[in-house]
Protein backbone atom coordinates (compact mmCIF):
# COMPACT_ATOMS: atom_id res chain seq x y z
CA UNK A 1 0.00 0.00 0.00
CA UNK A 2 0.89 3.40 -0.65
CA UNK A 3 0.27 7.17 0.94
CA UNK A 4 0.63 10.49 -0.06
CA UNK A 5 1.12 13.53 2.63
CA UNK A 6 1.00 17.12 1.48
CA UNK A 7 1.36 18.97 4.62
CA UNK A 8 0.41 22.43 3.74
CA UNK A 9 -3.15 22.55 2.24
CA UNK A 10 -3.07 26.07 2.03
CA UNK A 11 -0.47 28.06 0.44
CA UNK A 12 -0.66 32.02 -0.11
CA UNK A 13 2.26 33.66 -2.57
CA UNK A 14 2.33 37.29 -3.94
CA UNK A 15 2.42 37.09 -7.50
CA UNK A 16 5.87 36.68 -9.74
CA UNK A 17 7.30 35.07 -6.18
CA UNK A 18 8.21 31.27 -6.46
CA UNK A 19 6.51 28.86 -4.87
CA UNK A 20 7.49 25.21 -3.26
CA UNK A 21 4.39 23.13 -2.84
CA UNK A 22 5.59 19.82 -0.82
CA UNK A 23 4.70 16.29 -1.67
CA UNK A 24 5.97 13.23 0.38
CA UNK A 25 4.87 9.51 -0.51
CA UNK A 26 5.27 6.27 1.48
CA UNK A 27 5.52 3.19 -0.15
CA UNK A 28 6.44 -0.60 0.10
CA UNK A 29 7.57 -0.31 -3.53
CA UNK A 30 8.91 1.43 -6.56
CA UNK A 31 6.44 4.33 -7.42
CA UNK A 32 5.50 6.39 -10.62
CA UNK A 33 4.56 10.51 -9.10
CA UNK A 34 2.60 12.48 -11.05
CA UNK A 35 1.03 16.22 -10.12
CA UNK A 36 -2.30 17.30 -11.32
CA UNK A 37 -3.73 20.94 -11.34
CA UNK A 38 -7.72 21.24 -10.78
CA UNK A 39 -8.44 25.02 -11.85
CA UNK A 40 -11.99 26.28 -10.22
CA UNK A 41 -15.10 24.17 -11.47
CA UNK A 42 -13.02 21.76 -13.31
CA UNK A 43 -11.28 18.20 -13.53
CA UNK A 44 -8.03 17.80 -13.11
CA UNK A 45 -5.28 17.90 -15.53
CA UNK A 46 -1.87 16.65 -15.55
CA UNK A 47 0.86 19.21 -14.70
CA UNK A 48 3.66 16.72 -15.25
CA UNK A 49 4.93 13.01 -14.09
CA UNK A 50 8.36 11.44 -12.94
CA UNK A 51 8.17 7.35 -14.24
CA UNK A 52 11.90 6.91 -14.73
CA UNK A 53 15.45 8.82 -15.62
CA UNK A 54 16.38 12.49 -14.54
CA UNK A 55 14.54 13.15 -11.37
CA UNK A 56 14.37 16.69 -11.94
CA UNK A 57 11.00 16.46 -13.96
CA UNK A 58 9.55 19.76 -16.07
CA UNK A 59 5.94 20.22 -17.14
CA UNK A 60 3.86 22.73 -18.42
CA UNK A 61 3.05 26.08 -17.42
CA UNK A 62 6.74 26.69 -15.91
CA UNK A 63 6.46 24.13 -13.41
CA UNK A 64 9.43 21.47 -12.58
CA UNK A 65 9.43 18.73 -9.76
CA UNK A 66 12.14 16.70 -8.10
CA UNK A 67 12.28 13.28 -6.81
CA UNK A 68 14.56 12.72 -4.17
CA UNK A 69 14.15 9.13 -3.44
CA UNK A 70 16.21 9.30 -0.14
CA UNK A 71 13.55 11.88 1.18
CA UNK A 72 10.67 9.86 -0.48
CA UNK A 73 9.88 13.28 -1.69
CA UNK A 74 8.63 15.31 -4.80
CA UNK A 75 8.16 17.96 -4.39
CA UNK A 76 6.87 21.06 -6.83
CA UNK A 77 8.33 24.40 -7.63
CA UNK A 78 7.99 27.37 -10.00
CA UNK A 79 9.88 30.66 -10.15
CA UNK A 80 7.37 32.80 -10.49
CA UNK A 81 4.11 32.32 -10.23
CA UNK A 82 1.21 34.60 -12.10
CA UNK A 83 -2.59 34.75 -10.98
CA UNK A 84 -3.42 32.55 -13.60
CA UNK A 85 -1.61 29.87 -11.32
CA UNK A 86 -4.09 30.03 -8.63
CA UNK A 87 -6.08 26.29 -8.55
CA UNK A 88 -5.51 23.31 -5.88
CA UNK A 89 -2.84 20.81 -6.91
CA UNK A 90 -2.49 17.11 -6.29
CA UNK A 91 0.44 15.03 -6.02
CA UNK A 92 -0.12 11.08 -6.61
CA UNK A 93 1.83 7.68 -6.70
CA UNK A 94 1.02 4.40 -7.92
CA UNK A 95 2.90 1.01 -7.45
CA UNK A 96 5.13 0.30 -10.43
CA UNK A 97 3.81 -3.41 -9.88
CA UNK A 98 0.73 -4.79 -8.61
CA UNK A 99 -2.76 -2.88 -9.39
CA UNK A 100 -3.05 -0.01 -10.46
CA UNK A 101 -4.52 2.56 -7.95
CA UNK A 102 -3.78 5.86 -8.22
CA UNK A 103 -2.99 7.55 -4.51
CA UNK A 104 -3.80 10.89 -4.16
CA UNK A 105 -2.69 13.59 -1.38
CA UNK A 106 -4.92 15.51 -0.13
CA UNK A 107 -4.37 18.72 -2.02
CA UNK A 108 -2.77 22.31 -1.42
CA UNK A 109 -4.40 25.33 -2.29
CA UNK A 110 -2.09 27.76 -4.21
CA UNK A 111 -3.86 31.54 -3.74
CA UNK A 112 -1.75 34.44 -5.64
CA UNK A 113 -1.80 37.58 -4.36
CA UNK A 114 -1.76 40.42 -6.32
CA UNK B 1 -11.36 15.06 -29.31
CA UNK B 2 -10.01 12.72 -27.06
CA UNK B 3 -12.19 13.37 -23.64
CA UNK B 4 -14.06 11.79 -20.65
CA UNK B 5 -17.79 12.60 -20.59
CA UNK B 6 -19.88 12.47 -17.34
CA UNK B 7 -23.50 13.24 -17.26
CA UNK B 8 -24.93 15.11 -15.72
CA UNK B 9 -22.19 17.89 -14.49
CA UNK B 10 -25.09 18.53 -11.44
CA UNK B 11 -27.86 16.42 -9.44
CA UNK B 12 -29.58 16.75 -6.31
CA UNK B 13 -31.63 14.35 -5.32
CA UNK B 14 -33.33 12.48 -2.30
CA UNK B 15 -32.44 9.62 0.27
CA UNK B 16 -33.01 6.48 -0.99
CA UNK B 17 -33.72 7.15 -5.21
CA UNK B 18 -31.26 5.55 -7.22
CA UNK B 19 -29.74 7.17 -9.69
CA UNK B 20 -26.46 6.72 -12.01
CA UNK B 21 -23.97 8.61 -13.61
CA UNK B 22 -22.65 7.68 -16.75
CA UNK B 23 -18.92 8.24 -17.72
CA UNK B 24 -18.00 7.34 -20.99
CA UNK B 25 -14.21 7.76 -22.82
CA UNK B 26 -13.27 7.80 -26.48
CA UNK B 27 -9.49 6.85 -26.22
CA UNK B 28 -9.74 2.79 -25.90
CA UNK B 29 -8.01 2.99 -22.27
CA UNK B 30 -8.17 -0.50 -20.69
CA UNK B 31 -8.20 1.36 -17.15
CA UNK B 32 -11.41 3.17 -15.94
CA UNK B 33 -11.47 4.59 -11.89
CA UNK B 34 -14.33 6.61 -9.98
CA UNK B 35 -13.35 9.27 -7.79
CA UNK B 36 -15.03 11.28 -4.84
CA UNK B 37 -13.39 14.88 -3.74
CA UNK B 38 -14.31 15.98 -0.44
CA UNK B 39 -12.63 18.91 1.57
CA UNK B 40 -9.77 18.44 3.33
CA UNK B 41 -9.67 14.85 2.23
CA UNK B 42 -8.51 15.31 -1.55
CA UNK B 43 -9.40 12.33 -3.83
CA UNK B 44 -10.36 9.10 -2.47
CA UNK B 45 -10.82 5.73 -4.89
CA UNK B 46 -14.29 4.45 -5.12
CA UNK B 47 -13.83 1.59 -7.53
CA UNK B 48 -12.11 0.47 -10.75
CA UNK B 49 -11.76 -1.34 -13.81
CA UNK B 50 -8.74 -3.00 -15.49
CA UNK B 51 -11.04 -3.42 -18.75
CA UNK B 52 -14.00 -5.18 -19.82
CA UNK B 53 -15.62 -7.04 -16.93
CA UNK B 54 -12.79 -6.68 -14.64
CA UNK B 55 -13.57 -4.06 -11.68
CA UNK B 56 -12.50 -4.27 -7.80
CA UNK B 57 -12.98 -2.12 -4.82
CA UNK B 58 -11.29 1.16 -4.13
CA UNK B 59 -11.07 3.06 -0.77
CA UNK B 60 -14.33 3.79 0.04
CA UNK B 61 -16.58 1.48 -1.98
CA UNK B 62 -19.63 1.25 0.81
CA UNK B 63 -22.76 2.03 -0.81
CA UNK B 64 -21.67 2.33 -4.86
CA UNK B 65 -21.60 -0.23 -7.79
CA UNK B 66 -20.72 -0.45 -10.79
CA UNK B 67 -20.12 -2.07 -14.37
CA UNK B 68 -17.74 -2.41 -17.05
CA UNK B 69 -19.95 -4.06 -19.95
CA UNK B 70 -18.22 -2.29 -22.64
CA UNK B 71 -14.69 -1.12 -23.01
CA UNK B 72 -15.63 2.85 -23.22
CA UNK B 73 -18.64 3.26 -20.52
CA UNK B 74 -17.86 2.53 -16.93
CA UNK B 75 -21.24 3.70 -14.72
CA UNK B 76 -21.33 4.62 -11.17
CA UNK B 77 -24.67 3.44 -9.53
CA UNK B 78 -26.44 4.65 -6.56
CA UNK B 79 -28.87 1.68 -5.53
CA UNK B 80 -29.94 3.99 -2.28
CA UNK B 81 -28.51 7.43 -1.81
CA UNK B 82 -27.75 8.50 1.44
CA UNK B 83 -26.71 12.45 2.38
CA UNK B 84 -22.92 11.69 3.20
CA UNK B 85 -22.36 10.77 -0.10
CA UNK B 86 -23.31 14.12 -1.21
CA UNK B 87 -19.70 14.88 -2.95
CA UNK B 88 -18.19 15.88 -6.30
CA UNK B 89 -17.45 13.22 -8.41
CA UNK B 90 -14.75 12.54 -11.19
CA UNK B 91 -14.57 9.60 -13.40
CA UNK B 92 -10.68 8.86 -15.61
CA UNK B 93 -9.29 6.97 -17.35
CA UNK B 94 -5.95 5.73 -18.70
CA UNK B 95 -3.67 3.35 -20.77
CA UNK B 96 -0.84 1.35 -20.17
CA UNK B 97 0.67 1.60 -16.48
CA UNK B 98 2.27 4.74 -15.88
CA UNK B 99 0.21 6.67 -17.94
CA UNK B 100 -1.70 9.56 -16.65
CA UNK B 101 -5.15 9.57 -15.92
CA UNK B 102 -7.62 11.44 -17.82
CA UNK B 103 -10.44 12.89 -16.14
CA UNK B 104 -14.12 13.62 -16.43
CA UNK B 105 -15.56 17.16 -15.74
CA UNK B 106 -17.11 15.96 -12.84
CA UNK B 107 -20.55 15.48 -11.06
CA UNK B 108 -21.71 17.12 -8.19
CA UNK B 109 -24.03 15.31 -6.14
CA UNK B 110 -26.87 16.79 -3.52
CA UNK B 111 -28.51 13.87 -1.41
CA UNK B 112 -30.96 15.45 0.73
Amino acid sequence: AQSVTQLDSQVPVFEEAPVELRCNYSSSVSVYLFWYVQYPNQGLQLLLKYLSGSTLVKGINGFEAEFNKSQTSFHLRKPSVHISDTAEYFCAVTPFFGNEKLTFGTGTRLTIIP
Amino acid sequence: EAQVTQNPRYLITVTGKKLTVTCSQNMNHEYMSWYRQDPGLGLRQIYYSMNVEVTDKGDVPEGYKVSRKEKRNFPLILESPSPNQTSLYFCASSSPRGSPLHFGNGTRLTVT
